[in-house]
C-alpha cells in the first residue's frame, strides 16, 4: 500500500536555527498538508498546498513558515527561525483530490525539538 | 464554527462491539462527517467516511441519522490493538481543506 513518508524522523536545533522538514506524498496526490501537535494536544492544521501555490493556511503559518515542492516528490517545510514553542510533531499528508470527500492520508510525523 | 463533540475517554474488552458518538450540531449541509484514529506517536489514519445513513468498510461502520447533527462510529469486535484516539472530525466552514480536530476518545481494550 502506497504511504506517506517523512525525514527525519526526529530533528533536535537551537532556538533562532532553521529547519526543514521534508516528505514524499503518495505519488499520484495531488493535494498536500502540512499539521503540527504539540505533545498532550490536539492536531492543528497549518497549510494545503496544491498546484504549487498555498490553497489555505491557518493562523499559525505565519510568515516564518514556508512550503515547497522542490522536485517531483518532495514537499517540504521550512521554519526559517525556530522558538521553543514550535517543539512538536509535525504531520505531512496528502490527498488524491481536494474536497471533503478526499481520505487524507498522512505520514509518519517529525518529531521537532527546539532547545 | 462547525465543530465535534465526543468522549474524552472509553474503556471496553476484547470481542467487543465498540460505539462511539460524536456530536456536530452545526455540520455544514454539504460536510462529511470523517473518522481517524492515531496510535501514540504516529500519524492519524482514516478509519471511515460518511454523509449519510451508514457507511460500512472492512474495519468499521459509520451510522449517520437524517438530521445528521450526530455520528456513531461503530467497530466490531475490538482486540486489544485498537486502543488508540478516535477523531471525528467535520471541515472548517467554507473550507475544502482543513479539518477541524478536537481531543479526540482515547478508547482503552482492555483483555
Amino acid at each position: 500500500e502506497p504511504e506517506v513518508t517523512q525525514t527525519p524522523s526526529h530533528q533536535v536545533t537551537q532556538m533562532g536555527q532553521e529547519v526543514i522538514l521534508r516528505c514524499v506524498p503518495i505519488s499520484n496526490h495531488l493535494y498536500f498538508y502540512w499539521y503540527r501537535q504539540i505533545l498532550g494536544q490536539k492536531v492543528e492544521f497549518l497549510v494545503s498546498f496544491y498546484n504549487n501555490e498555498i490553497s489555505e493556511k491557518s493562523e499559525i503559518f505565519d510568515d516564518q513558515f514556508s512550503v515547497e515542492r522542490p522536485d517531483g516528490s518532495n514537499f517540504t517545510l521550512k521554519i526559517r527561525s525556530t522558538k521553543l514553542e514550535d517543539s512538536a510533531m509535525y504531520f505531512c499528508a496528502s490527498s488524491e483530490a481536494g474536497g471533503r470527500a478526499y481520505e487524507q492520508y498522512f505520514g509518519p510525523g517529525t518529531r521537532l525539538t527546539v532547545t | 464554527l462547525a465543530k465535534t463533540t465526543q468522549p474524552i475517554s472509553m474503556d471496553s474488552y476484547e470481542g467487543q462491539e465498540v460505539n462511539i458518538t460524536c456530536s456536530h450540531n452545526n455540520i455544514a449541509t454539504n460536510d462529511y462527517i470523517t473518522w481517524y484514529q492515531q496510535f501514540p506517536s504516529q500519524g492519524p489514519r482514516f478509519i471511515i467516511q460518511g454523509y449519510k445513513t451508514k457507511v460500512t468498510n472492512e474495519v468499521a461502520s459509520l451510522f449517520i441519522p437524517a438530521d445528521r447533527k450526530s455520528s456513531t462510529l461503530s467497530l466490531p469486535r475490538v482486540s486489544l490493538s485498537d486502543t488508540a484516539v478516535y477523531y471525528c472530525l467535520v471541515f472548517l466552514m467554507d473550507s475544502n481543506y482543513q479539518l477541524i480536530w478536537g481531543a479526540g476518545t482515547k478508547l482503552i481494550i482492555k483483555p
